[in-house]
C-alpha cells in the first residue's frame, strides 16, 4: 500500500512570494491534515480537510489556505511568504472513522531567503 | 488549552541500556499515539492506546497509557543504534482532527 505522497520535497522562495504544497492521501482515506514543524517548535496543527471541506484550522494567518480535491488529494499554498514561514511542512491522512491515527508523508522542506 | 509534555527533551545512551519516556497532560485524552521520526523524514505511527491502564508491546518496546488516560509512558529494553531518532506523543484535540503534539523527545543511542 503506497504512503502519503508529498511534492516538492524541497522549495526555496524568496520573501512575499507565493508557495504551492502539494499531498496524496494513502489510498481510501478521505481526511488530509497540515502541520507546521519548525525549528524549536514542534508540530503545530494548521488545516482540516474532509470531502473536499475546511474542517478546522489552526492558529494561522489566513495567508496559510488549502484546498482537497475531488480525488481527495490536497493543495496547502502560502501567501507572502515571511522568513519564519520556513519550516518542514508535513502532510497526513486517515479514515473517516480513526482521525486519531493519522499517516504522515515525508513533507515539504520550505526555504524562505 | 490541552498540552502535552514530554520528558527528557534530549536522552543519549549506550547500547543496551534501558529507557523511559513520559508523556503527560492535565487533560484527559480519548486515545493516545505515539511517533518516531527521523532527520528530514515525517513521523511514523508506532502505536495508538485508547483505554486507560493499556499496555501495548511492540518487539522491544512497551507503551502504557495511564489509568486515567492523562498520561503515557514508552519504555525501550536494550536500546539499539537503530532506535535513535525524535520519539512523539499525540493526542487527538477536543477540536476535531487535530493531533496536539508533545515537543518530542530526542533520543540517541551510542554503539
Amino acid at each position: 500500500e503506497a504512503g502519503v505522497t508529498q511534492s516538492p520535497t524541497h522549495l526555496i522562495k524568496t520573501r512575499g512570494q507565493q508557495a504551492t504544497l502539494r499531498c496524496s492521501p494513502i489510498s481510501g482515506h478521505t481526511s488530509v491534515y497540515w502541520y507546521q514543524q519548525a525549528l524549536g517548535l514542534g508540530l503545530q496543527f494548521l488545516l482540516w480537510y474532509d470531502e473536499g471541506e475546511e474542517r478546522n484550522r489552526g492558529n494561522f494567518p489566513p495567508r496559510f489556505s488549502g484546498r482537497q480535491f475531488p480525488n481527495y488529494s490536497s493543495e496547502l499554498n502560502v501567501n507572502a511568504l515571511e522568513l519564519e514561514d520556513s519550516a518542514l511542512y508535513l502532510c497526513a491522512s486517515s479514515p473517516r472513522v480513526r482521525r486519531n491515527e493519522q499517516f504522515f508523508g515525508p513533507g515539504t522542506r520550505l526555504t524562505v531567503l | 488549552t490541552q498540552l502535552l509534555e514530554q520528558s527528557p527533551q534530549f536522552l543519549s545512551i549506550q547500547e543496551g541500556e534501558n529507557l523511559t519516556v513520559y508523556c503527560n497532560s492535565s487533560s484527559v485524552f480519548s486515545s493516545l499515539q505515539w511517533y518516531r521520526q527521523e532527520p528530514g523524514e515525517g513521523p511514523v505511527l508506532l502505536v495508538t492506546v485508547v483505554t486507560g491502564g493499556e499496555v501495548k508491546k511492540l518487539k522491544r518496546l512497551t507503551f502504557q497509557f495511564g489509568d486515567a488516560r492523562k498520561d503515557s509512558s514508552l519504555h525501550i529494553t536494550a536500546a539499539q543504534p537503530g532506535d535513535t531518532g525524535l520519539y512523539l506523543c499525540a493526542g487527538e484535540g477536543n477540536q476535531g482532527g487535530k493531533l496536539i503534539f508533545g515537543q518530542g523527545t530526542e533520543l540517541s543511542v551510542k554503539p
